[in-house]
């Protein structure tokens, strides 16, 4: 069955460390990437994404990503953390060749937790 | 904020009830996607709507059913309720153009079945 995986429920660092948290996927062919966040009591907000091009993908609040094809993944990055990046980060992927348009997957979702 | 605002926020049903989530788009989106994110999990994808019509549908039974209006906003209609159907669910609207397919989401509506 095709899935999202991420690979920690839950990370616990402290502030200035870095952070990269796992995403597979097991769609063949075409796919668009998403990686999203959800601080406490808020929506789900868009970091960045991956159509095509430069497999590195910058996005917003210092966050970074790389699509890796070979590997069926796209981990997200982000060199020192701060305590406003405790949230809940979900990886999302839209197979170009047998989702509809528009749909995502998401993977289970990572809870990160940001020590001062 | 993204534009899309969700009604209500929280709702309490008990089993066997009928349910009617209601969800704007953001101005100038025309596709609704609708999600239900039970605690502990990523949303799964319910269906999505575009021009008024269901344009895809993720594996969820037809008591999950839509609508769209001409202003592109939507409702989620869920009859029948059971425990399980106990989750936040997330609207998301995006504008289907060019194959760029970013969803902007709602806050969302929790539901609580007892």
């Amino acid at each position: 069955a095709q899935s999202v995986s991420q690979h920690n429920h839950h990370v616990i660092l402290s502030e200035a460390a870095s952070l990269e948290l796992g995403c597979n996927y097991s769609y063949g062919g075409t796919v668009n990437l998403f990686w999203y966040v959800q601080y406490p009591g808020q929506h789900l907000q868009l970091l960045l994404k991956y159509f095509s091009g430069d497999p590195l993908v910058k996005g917003i609040k210092g966050f970074e990503a790389e699509f890796i094809k070979s590997k069926f993944s796209f981990n997200l990055r982000k060199p020192s953390v701060q305590w406003s990046d405790t949230a809940e980060y979900f990886c999302a992927v839209n197979a170009k060749a047998t989702d509809s348009w528009g749909k995502l997957q998401f993977g289970a979702g990572t809870q990160v937790v940001v020590t001062p | 904020e993204t534009g899309v605002t969700q009604s209500p926020t929280h709702l309490i049903k008990t089993r066997g009830q009928q349910v009617t989530l209601r969800c704007s788009s953001q101005s100038g989106h025309n596709t609704v996607s609708w999600y239900q994110q039970a605690l502990g999990q990523g949303p799964q994808f319910i269906f999505q709507y575009y021009r008024e019509e269901e344009n895809g549908r993720g594996n969820f039974p037809p008591r999950f059913s839509g609508l769209q209006f001409p202003n592109y906003s939507s409702e989620l209609n869920v009859n029948a309720l059971e425990l399980d159907d106990s989750a936040l669910y997330l609207c998301a609207s995006s504008h289907k153009r060019g194959g760029t397919n970013i969803q902007y989401f709602g806050a969302g509506t929790r539901l609580s079945v007892l």
